[in-house]
């Protein structure tokens, strides 16, 4: 079965610099998720998308924004990386049908 | 403060025992879900509960929603070593909206 698809898996930056993470959620999937987690916490709920509309906004720093394009995939974009910012990412998208997310393996980030 | 609470937070047990965890909060949740989540990678989705009171059954691990909404817990029997990982709970208090997590629990099941 198809799964959430995230890219890169591992990303190296510099304090300062922008990144850009990508995720492709399960087909017929209509809400995509993005979380951060750090070192032993649990996920932490920064956006979502219903419909590639904004649905929910969470603890998303005022340098990163979001969006979702006509094919659904999305984009995480960072801006000003601060050390702060290493940590796991997680994309999920939810089946409409049981209200169940399903999380992708997750992009590492690590600032330097 | 967390809207969900989890306990223990770290369990470590001998194969073969049993044990539950326990997902706690004052908030009323339409849908709450297990995961279990080894170290770097994404939270694996276990169950979804909906409806209170209601007992689902994945092999050995029982889950249980409380009757209130409020709380679960997750029995497993027979706990192997395959079992060791981080079990986190997430509850969505509305439909469609983002879920929020406990802190989760870490299980560690020796040989």
């Amino acid at each position: 079965a198809a799964g959430v698809i995230q890219s890169p898996r591992h990303l190296i930056k510099e304090k300062r610099e922008t990144a850009t993470l990508k995720c492709y959620p399960i087909p017929r999937h209509d809400t995509v998720y993005w979380y951060q987690q750090g070192p032993g916490q649990d996920p932490q709920f920064l956006i979502s998308f219903y419909e590639k509309m904004q649905s929910d906004k969470g603890s998303i720093p005022d340098r990163f924004s979001a969006q979702q394009f006509s094919d659904y995939h999305s984009e995480l974009n960072m801006s000003s990386l601060e050390l702060g910012d290493s940590a796991l990412y997680f994309c999920a998208s939810r089946d409409r049908t049981y209200n169940e997310q399903f999380f992708g393996p997750g992009t590492r980030l690590t600032v330097l | 403060t967390q809207l969900l609470e989890q306990s223990p937070q770290f369990l470590s047990i001998q194969e073969g025992e049993n044990l539950t965890v326990y997902c706690n909060s004052s908030s009323v949740f339409s849908s709450l879900q297990w995961y279990r989540q080894e170290p770097g990678e994404g939270p694996v989705l276990l169950v979804t509960v909906v409806t209170g009171g209601e007992v689902k059954k994945l092999k050995r691990l029982t889950f249980q929603f409380g009757d209130a909404r409020k709380d679960s817990s997750l029995h497993i029997t027979a706990a192997q070593p395959g079992d060791t990982g981080l079990y986190l709970c997430a509850g969505a208090r509305n439909y469609g909206q983002n879920f929020v997590f406990g802190p989760g629990t870490r299980l560690s099941v020796l040989p």
